[in-house]
């Protein structure tokens, strides 16, 4: 019964590639983001959802295109993936956009050869 | 401040130790801040929020105060156990169209020695 859970847990692919993410949360909550672990250790917010609609939508390359089907779920597509993708994504959710406290799913390691 | 800064970026005490973090955070069109608990291959667990000026927040040994008109916040850990060790996060988030964005700290990498 994980709050927030992110398939798959380890990605290992070749430059060039697309690969998805996929993020799930069973909170019933309307609101979701992606964070990108940076080199430096940082979380920093790349894309929020609320209800299915795009909410924050960080400068970032439009080779990652997020993807909400439904308010449960955030997936993560990344196209043409390059050396410099490779880091920690973690998916998080809130009950809404103003709501204080998110919760973090435990995150996805891609790592680009 | 326009980032998020987090002091000492790592700590060792011996267990028993109290000890405690600074956040500094920007101050103008503050709307929340947030301390997390990072345990390594775990998900960042939310310790703290807190929104206004004197906020005090405690829980169990780990208490939290915030400061909006300077912009910091402190985390004290009194008597650190070695399951106390982690990472502590602290994250700001400003109003309006800003209101779920994130800015997070470095961490303070907190390790507690039996």
């Amino acid at each position: 019964d994980t709050a927030v859970s992110q398939t798959p847990k380890y990605l290992v692919t070749q430059m060039g590639n697309d690969k998805s993410i996929k993020c799930e949360q069973n909170l019933g909550h309307d609101t979701m983001y992606w964070y990108k672990q940076d080199s430096k250790k940082f979380l920093k917010i790349m894309f929020s959802y609320n209800n299915k609609e795009l909410i924050i939508n960080e400068t970032v390359p439009n080779r990652f295109s997020p993807k909400s089907p439904d308010k449960a779920h955030l997936n993560l597509h990344i196209n043409s993936l390059e050396l410099g993708d490779s880091a920690v994504y973690f998916c998080a959710s809130s009950l809404g956009p103003r709501s204080y406290e998110q919760y973090f799913g435990p995150g996805t390691r891609l790592t680009v050869t | 401040i326009l980032n998020v800064e987090q002091s000492p970026q790592s700590l060792h005490v011996q267990e028993g130790d109290s000890t405690n973090f600074t956040c500094s955070f920007p101050s103008s069109n503050f709307y929340a801040l947030h301390w997390y608990r990072w345990e390594t291959a775990k998900s960042p667990e939310a310790l703290f929020v807190m929104t206004l000026n004197g906020d005090e927040k405690k829980k169990g040994r780990i208490s939290a105060t915030l400061n909006t008109k300077e912009g910091y916040s402190y985390l004290y850990i009194k008597g650190s156990q070695p399951e106390d060790s982690a990472t502590y996060l602290c994250a700001s988030n400003a109003g309006g169209t800003s209101y779920g964005k994130l800015t997070f700290g470095q961490g303070t990498i907190l390790t507690v020695h039996p």
